[in-house]
């Protein structure tokens, strides 16, 4: 069975620093796709960003990038110049090429300090 | 275009009591996808639903939880004789077809609360 593993329970980053969340899986599959989500205190689940497994390229959404790295099975999100609206949990997510589910990690909550 | 509306979006409800939690899905999306989150949990996946048919509820709790997304209407999830355990925020999501390459539009979701 696929699984996601965010091993950090807790973040803190400096207003306008830089930080990373880690996010582990495993699988057996060879097409999926991996997705970061944010939850801010209003509940929402916004998409921050995708990547197809099949790409080597790693996703950027503006100030959000990913580290794809497919053999280690790890996917990790830096934020770059975070801004208090980062304050949110995030959570990193799998889906299989094959599959209707999306199985999510149990989440990092982010805390930026001003 | 309107998103994926789920309402309400507080819902109480005492010990036993029926719980039914709605979902239209963004327009033209046939496709729509019921998520539980307990408190400091992640989201997981309970049923996927296409019109009139549920395609896999391996996730659903075998008692007291349907789920239905009729011709005409919205998704309805139904929780009979309500316990303390089943209090959690209840998102849906939709997508245009079920390809895993077609992103999963979520909503706000339901928090339900029980007494």
């Amino acid at each position: 069975a696929q699984t996601v593993t965010q091993s950090q329970p807790e973040m803190s980053v400096q207003e306008a620093e830089t930080v990373t969340l880690s996010c582990t899986y495993d699988t057996s599959e060879s097409d999926y796709y991996l997705f970061w989500y944010k939850q801010p205190p209003s509940r929402q689940m916004i998409l921050v960003i995708r990547q197809e497994a099949y790409k080597q390229q790693n996703a950027t959404e503006n100030r959000f990038s990913v580290n794809f790295q497919k053999a280690a099975k790890s996917f990790s999100l830096k934020i770059s110049d975070s801004q208090l609206g980062d304050a949110a949990m995030y959570f990193c997510a799998y889906r299989s090429g094959g599959d209707d589910k999306i199985i999510f990690g149990k989440g990092t909550r982010l805390h930026i300090l001003p | 275009n309107a998103g994926v509306m789920q309402n309400p979006r507080h819902l109480v409800r005492r010990r036993g009591q029926e719980a039914r939690l709605r979902c239209s899905p963004m327009k033209g999306h046939s496709h729509v996808y019921w998520y539980r989150q307990l408190p400091e949990e992640g989201l997981k996946f309970m049923v996927y639903l296409q019109k009139e048919n549920i395609i896999d509820e391996s996730g659903m709790p075998k008692e007291r939880f349907s789920a239905e997304f009729p011709k005409e209407g919205p998704s309805i999830l139904r929780i009979q004789q309500v316990v303390r355990g089943d209090s959690a925020a209840y998102f849906c999501a939709s997508s245009i077809t079920a390809y895993s390459n077609q992103p999963q539009h979520f909503g706000d979701g339901t928090r339900l609360s029980i007494l």
